[in-house]
This record gives C-alpha cells, sequence and structure tokens, in this order.
C-alpha cells in the first residue's frame, strides 16, 4: 500500500541554524500539508499547498517557514533559523483531489539545542 | 471560540470490552469528521471518516457515530485487546470546501489491560 515518507526521521540543530525536512506524498495525491506536534501537545496545521502555491496558512507559519514543491515527488519544509520552540515531530500528509482523507506520513522528530 | 474537545486524556479498559470516546465539538459546522490513532513516536494513522449527514459507520470493531445537533461523535471499539492500546484522536475539517486543513483534538490515550 503506498505511503507518504519523510526524512530524516531525526534531526538535531543549533539555535539559528536552518533546517529542512522532506517528504514524498503518496505519487497520486495532488493536496499536500504540513502539520507539527510539540510533544505531549495536539497536532496542529501548519501550512496547505496545491498546484504549486500556498493554498492556507496558519500564524505558526511565519516568515521563517516556507515550503517546497522542487520536483514531481518531493515536497519540504525549510525552517530559515530555527528557535527553540521549533522542537516537535513535523508530520507531512498528503490526500487526493477528490477523497476527504488526509494520509500521515512518519514525522521528523526536530530537536533545537 | 472554536474547540474540540475529547472527553479524557486517558481510559483504561479491560480487555475484551467496548471502549468509547467521545468527541464534543463548538463553532464548527463540519461537514464531515474523522478518527485517526497515533501510536508513540509516529504519524497518525486514518481510522474512519462520518459525513455530516450520516448517523453511524462501522468498519470490523470500530463504530462511530455523529451528533451535529449535539455536536458530538462517539468512537466504539468492540472486543477491545491489547493491540488497541494507542491515541485516538478526532480530527474535523474547518470549512466545508477547498483544500482544509484538519484540526485535531488533543487524543484519549486508551489502554487495554489483558
Amino acid at each position: 500500500e503506498p505511503e507518504v515518507t519523510q526524512t530524516p526521521s531525526h534531526q538535531v540543530t543549533q539555535m539559528g541554524q536552518e533546517v529542512i525536512l522532506r517528504c514524498v506524498p503518496i505519487s497520486n495525491h495532488l493536496y499536500f500539508y504540513w502539520y507539527r506536534q510539540i510533544l505531549g501537545q495536539k497536532v496542529e496545521f501548519l501550512v496547505s499547498f496545491y498546484n504549486n502555491e500556498i493554498s492556507e496558512k496558519s500564524e505558526i507559519f511565519d516568515d521563517q517557514f516556507s515550503v517546497e514543491r522542487p520536483d514531481g515527488s518531493n515536497f519540504t519544509l525549510k525552517i530559515r533559523s530555527t528557535k527553540l520552540e521549533d522542537s516537535a515531530m513535523y508530520f507531512c500528509a498528503s490526500r487526493t483531489a477528490d477523497q476527504e482523507t488526509q494520509y500521515f506520513g512518519p514525522g521528523t522528530r526536530l530537536l533545537v539545542l | 471560540s472554536q474547540k474540540i474537545e475529547q472527553n479524557s486524556e486517558a481510559l483504561n479498559i479491560q480487555e475484551g470490552k467496548t471502549a468509547t470516546l467521545t468527541c464534543n465539538y463548538t463553532n464548527y459546522s463540519p461537514a464531515y469528521l474523522q478518527w485517526y490513532r497515533q501510536d508513540p513516536g509516529r504519524g497518525p494513522v486514518f481510522l474512519l471518516l462520518i459525513r455530516e449527514n450520516e448517523k453511524e459507520k462501522r468498519k470490523e470493531r470500530l463504530k462511530v457515530t455523529f451528533d451535529t445537533t449535539l455536536k458530538q461523535s462517539l468512537f466504539h471499539i468492540t472486543a477491545s485487546q491489547p493491540a488497541d492500546s494507542a491515541t485516538y484522536l478526532c480530527a474535523l475539517e474547518r470549512r466545508r470546501s477547498g483544500n482544509t486543513p484538519l484540526v485535531f483534538g488533543k487524543g484519549t490515550r486508551l489502554s487495554v489491560i489483558a
């Protein structure tokens, strides 16, 4: 069964450094999302993406964040200058155009020191 | 303000019993509601979706009900097994159309004791 994949599974970085989190959505999916989950808290929406542009973003998704679909398969989340409070699990999700269900990847655990 | 609340943070039940988890929401009019399972350190895994015009949905040992008047969904696991131990998340979409994100509850951590 097709799956959303994410790399790396874990990333440790120093405050102020840039990180890029990578996702490969399911191949026939057209809508893409990033969510994050701070330890012990709920899953929170960051950004949605369709047709090579951002559809919607939350207030968490400030100027330090950006997303890109550099080719036909990858979907990336970049944090330009990481802060301690960016430490969280980051989940990528995707879905088809005609189904409501979003399929989530296994996540990248980001730790900012 | 808009809220999604899952009735308890943790629920312990005996193996073989039925687990019932509750999701209540305020100030939303969702077209559908979804339930996900999340294991520690893993991503949410889709279980069931129920639409606003549906009262009940079943899949194997799982059953979801949706009452848009009460603004509540109930999620049942019958004949529960220790392997059902996980956190269960309720999620709904914020709007009816377009590329809409999911809004999640905090989840209920279910422990099934053998």
